[in-house]
């Protein structure tokens, strides 16, 4: 079964509006963390924001936040005010057994290309 | 400045050659990791390590193998290449626990097998 499901192969966003990439997950570790990371055309990796399961807010980084819905397994991110710089494949990503240290493993999803117009 | 460093940006190798890609992180990191990312199947675990000599499977380790003799280095080894192996390679490290700790990545290597 998918650790984590990302439905929307591509969205596209005009300028300066604000869209949710969606990301559910599957884990039955009380203790996990998820990440949302971008990839521009470059190919690059770049970590945006960070949520962790026991965290009692959404986490918010700037233009970005994480609308968290633990019984509902979900972890969609948010970008407000859109810009064309944000036109990139974004992927969502968890980190499981966060408070037992050990190794952990790192599973993604498999992406949503975000695509924003003028 | 923290940095993951992969030794090829790009390869080229002929099918059945012995490959070896190679991985190497500043930042004192106990686990690595090794994707593959293939268009519309996203980042995809092939091994990680979380120690010196350690080593766990991920979701694609056949055809694989990895070799940890030191922390900072982490290395993807193709026993021998073949075409569905054709990718871009993506090494990563970041802390043991420490949930909120987000993992470094290299500039990849993109891999052709011919």
């Amino acid at each position: 079964a998918q650790k984590i499901t990302q439905t929307q192969p591509g969205m596209f966003v005009q300028e300066k509006e604000a869209v949710t990439l969606d990301c559910t997950y599957d884990t039955s570790d009380p203790s996990y963390g998820l990440f949302w990371y971008k990839q521009p055309s470059s190919g690059e990796m770049i970590f945006l924001i960070y949520q962790g399961s026991y965290d009692q807010q959404n986490a918010t980084e700037g233009r970005y936040s994480l609308n968290f819905q633990k019984a509902r397994k979900s972890a969609n991110l948010v970008i407000s005010a859109s810009q064309l710089g944000d036109s990139a494949m974004y992927f969502c990503a968890m980190r499981e057994g966060i408070l037992t240290g050990g190794g952990n493993k790192l599973t993604f999803g498999t992406g949503t290309q975000l695509k924003v117009e003028l | 400045d923290v940095k993951v460093t992969q030794s090829s940006r790009y390869l080229v190798k002929r099918t059945g050659e012995k490959v070896f890609l190679e991985c190497v992180q500043d930042m004192d990191h106990e686990n690595m990791f090794w994707y593959r990312q293939d268009p519309g199947l996203g980042l995809r675990l092939i091994y990680f390590s979380y120690d010196v000599k350690m080593k766990e499977k991920g979701d694609i380790p056949e055809g694989y193998s990895v070799s940890r003799e030191k922390k900072e280095r982490f290395s993807l080894i193709l026993e021998s290449a073949s075409t569905n192996q054709t990718s871009m390679y993506l090494c990563a490290s970041n802390i043991i626990g420490g949930g909120g700790t987000e993992a470094f990545f290299g500039q990849g290597t993109r891999l052709t097998v011919v």
